[in-house]
């Protein structure tokens, strides 16, 4: 099973260039997410979506773009990066929303902005 | 608003003892799921024991068990007889019923000790 997939795994940008983090799921999950992990901080959520077609922010929104055209796939916009937004990034999925239902994590992406 | 605070950034142990790491939760909702996820060095998060505001018993999965305590809003993990592998970042994390996201902690960064 591939569960969540996420792609790149390691990304180095410069300042002001854009790039788009991949995350897919191929559990029939509604409930998809993305958070960032930086030191001392914990997860914290940048977006999350409900189902195809819907979008909403999380905690630390600014500067990232989402769109959930398809079940499948979450892709995370970074529009113009900056050194801030040098972090580990999880997408994640569920498949109900209730209270012990678990998210499902993929990998990580680790992305340095210079 | 939820939150989540683990107050220990960090907790050594030595192998086969048993350690707690504890949780506390602020939430209004009457209706939640606490979790704690595992994270070690390769990075990835890994489900570990889940814990919801109507149960009845501390829920137990192997060696970890959820000291729950609902009138303190705490719930702390206790891992007994510790092994080199359980070393990695813990971290709890929240649900409350109608959302499909988690609020996590900071985390505890566990070293164990041979």
């Amino acid at each position: 099973n591939a569960g969540v997939t996420q792609t790149p795994k390691f990304q180095v940008l410069k300042t002001g260039q854009s790039m788009t983090l991949q995350c897919a799921q191929d559990m029939n999950h509604e409930y998809m997410s993305w958070y960032r992990q930086d030191p001392g901080m914990g997860l914290r959520l940048i977006h999350y979506s409900v189902g195809a077609g819907i979008t909403d922010q999380g905690e630390v929104p600014n500067g990232y773009n989402v769109s959930r055209s398809t079940t499948e796939d979450f892709p995370l916009r970074l529009l113009s990066a900056a050194p801030s937004q040098t972090s580990v990034y999880f997408c994640a999925s569920s498949f109900k929303v209730a209270t012990n239902e678990k998210l499902f994590f993929g990998s990580g992406t680790q992305l340095s902005v210079l | 608003a939820q939150k989540i605070t683990q107050t220990q950034p960090g907790m050594f142990v030595q192998e086969k003892e048993a350690v707690t790491l504890d949780c506390t939760y602020d939430t209004s909702d009457p209706s939640y799921g606490l979790f704690w996820y595992k994270q070690p060095s390769s990075g990835e998060m890994i489900f570990l024991i889940y814990q919801g505001s109507y149960d009845q018993q501390n829920a137990t999965e192997g060696r970890y068990s959820l000291n729950f305590q609902k009138a303190r809003k705490s719930a702390n993990l206790v891992i007994s007889a510790s092994q080199l592998g359980d070393s990695a970042m813990y971290f709890c994390a929240m649900r409350p019923s109608g959302y499909s996201t988690l609020t996590f902690g900071k985390g505890t960064m566990l070293l164990v000790s041979p």
